[in-house]
């Protein structure tokens, strides 16, 4: 176990609606990044958070948005969802020094219908 | 742009023998640093093993160790004594500054007894 949790687990919306992942990071991990896994491919960068800002953010749509907390945890949220949103949605929790290894959490399964 | 990739779909190993998983990168930095990271069926992202581009020795983690060619952009994973804890997704990754993983499409691999 890495200490980072996602909730939840698995999620059913329907196109168009709108949703949202949540992330707990690990205990000291001030930046939290957020990867779209569609099936059978590797991860993708959406975005990444630090001390409750934006810093980086991959090619999304900007109904692709987040939110960092006090407490570093973190929410990604997705608007007028469509069928290619389903995928498994990992979020990542490190340290802020530059090539630190990334804590996962166990992902959020999305299937969107 | 980064981009990683991973020729080898799928892979198989007899229990207790020597694999290696091959991994090339393209990138304009001369600063970086390189993961192995493994997926199995739980989904959670777990370390392999981490290399800093600007250290010539390969890195080793007990089983695991790379062999890193900065100049040929490669960076491959030997696992030896293959386990069948082992079977699952290994993907490889790349980081530059920002802490931003580009990911490959992963290799599938399969420990037989």
């Amino acid at each position: 176990e890495t200490g980072v949790t996602q909730s939840p687990t698995h999620l059913i919306k329907t196109r168009g609606q709108q949703v949202t992942l949540r992330c707990s990071s690990q205990s000291g991990h001030n930046t939290v990044s957020w990867y779209q896994q569609a099936l059978g491919q590797g991860p993708q960068f959406i975005f990444q958070y630090y001390r409750e800002e934006e810093n980086g953010r991959g090619n999304f749509p900007p109904r692709f948005s987040g939110l960092q907390f006090p407490n570093y945890s973190s929410e990604l949220n997705v608007n007028a969802l469509e069928l290619d949103d389903s995928a498994l949605y990992l979020c990542a929790s490190s340290p802020s020094r530059v090539g630190a290894e990334a804590f996962f959490g166990q992902g959020t399964r999305l299937t969107v219908v | 742009a980064q981009t990683v990739t991973q020729s080898q779909p799928e892979m198989s190993v007899q229990e207790a023998e020597t694999v290696t998983l091959s991994c090339t990168y393209d990138t304009s930095e001369n600063n970086y640093y390189l993961f192995w990271y493994k997926q199995p069926p739980s989904r959670q992202m777990i370390l392999v093993i981490r290399q800093e581009a600007y250290k010539q020795q390969n890195a080793t983690e007990n089983r695991f160790s790379v062999n890193f060619q900065k100049a040929a952009k490669s960076f491959s994973l030997k696992i030896s004594d293959s386990q069948l804890g082992d079977t699952a997704m290994y993907f490889c990754a790349f980081m530059k500054y920002g802490n931003q993983f580009y990911f490959g499409t992963g290799t599938s691999l399969t420990v037989i007894p």
